[in-house]
C-alpha cells in the first residue's frame, strides 16, 4: 500500500508570497493532519480535516488555512510568507475514526524556505 | 511549562547497550502515547504506541507508560548505531487526531 505523499517535497520562496502545499494520504485514510517543525519550536500541530471538515486546529494565524477534498487529499496554504515561516511541513493520515488512539503515518514533507 | 518534555539529549550509548528514553507530560487526561523515531532530514516514524499502564514490548523496543506519575518512556536493547536518531515522544489526550510532541531526544549509538 503505498504511503502518504506531498508535493512538493522543496520549495523556495519570497516574504510575502503565498505557497500550496498538497498531501495524499494512504488510500482509506479520511484523517489527514498537519504539522510544522522548526528547530526552534519543534513538531507543531497546525490542523486536522476529516470528511472535508476542519476538525481541530492549532495556534497559528490565520495566514494559514487548510482544506480537504472529497478523495481525503488535503491541501494547506500559508500566504503572506515571513520568514519564519521557514520549516518543514509534514502531513500526516489515519483513519479518522475520532478515536485518539489512531496511528498516524507521516509523508515525507515539504521543506519551505523564505528568503 | 510545556506540555511534553524530554531530554534533548545527546543521549550517547555504546554498541549492544540498552538506552533509555524519558518523557514526562502535563495533562493528566491524556490517553494515548506515541514513540516516533526520526533521522535526519527524514520524516517521523512511528516505533511504538502504548495506552494502558505498564510495559510493552515489540523486538528490541519496549514502552512503559506510568499514568499516575505522568510519564512514559522507551528502552532500546542491543542499541545498534542504525538507531542514532532523534526520537519523539507524542501525547494525544483529545478526541481528534492531534498529537503534541516534545521536542526529541537525540540518541547516539557509538560503535
Amino acid at each position: 500500500k503505498a504511503g502518504v505523499t506531498q508535493t512538493p517535497r522543496y520549495l523556495i520562496k519570497t516574504r510575502g508570497q503565498q505557497v500550496t502545499l498538497s498531501c495524499s494520504p494512504i488510500s482509506g485514510h479520511r484523517s489527514v493532519s498537519w504539522y510544522q517543525q522548526t528547530p526552534g519550536q519543534g513538531l507543531q500541530f497546525l490542523f486536522e480535516y476529516f470528511s472535508e471538515t476542519q476538525r481541530n486546529k492549532g495556534n497559528f494565524p490565520g495566514r494559514f488555512s487548510g482544506r480537504q477534498f472529497s478523495n481525503s487529499r488535503s491541501e494547506m496554504n500559508v500566504s503572506t510568507l515571513e520568514l519564519g515561516d521557514s520549516a518543514l511541513y509534514l502531513c500526516a493520515s489515519s483513519f479518522g475514526l475520532g478515536q485518539n488512539q489512531e496511528t498516524q503515518y507521516f509523508g515525507p514533507g515539504t521543506r519551505l524556505l523564505v528568503l | 511549562q510545556k506540555e511534553v518534555e524530554q531530554n534533548s539529549g545527546p543521549l550517547s550509548v555504546p554498541e549492544g547497550a540498552i538506552a533509555s528514553l524519558n518523557c514526562t507530560y502535563s495533562d493528566r487526561v491524556s490517553q494515548s502515547f506515541f514513540w516516533y523515531r526520526q533521522y535526519s532530514g527524514k520524516s517521523p516514524e512511528l516505533i511504538m504506541s502504548i495506552y494502558s499502564n505498564g510495559d510493552k514490548e515489540d523486538g528490541r523496543f519496549t514502552a512503559q507508560l506510568n499514568k499516575a506519575s505522568q510519564y512514559v518512556s522507551l528502552l532500546i536493547r542491543d542499541s545498534q548505531p542504525s538507531d542514532s536518531a532523534t526520537y519523539l515522544c507524542a501525547v494525544n489526550g483529545g478526541a481528534t487526531n492531534k498529537l503534541i510532541f516534545g521536542t526529541g531526544t537525540l540518541l547516539a549509538v557509538q560503535p
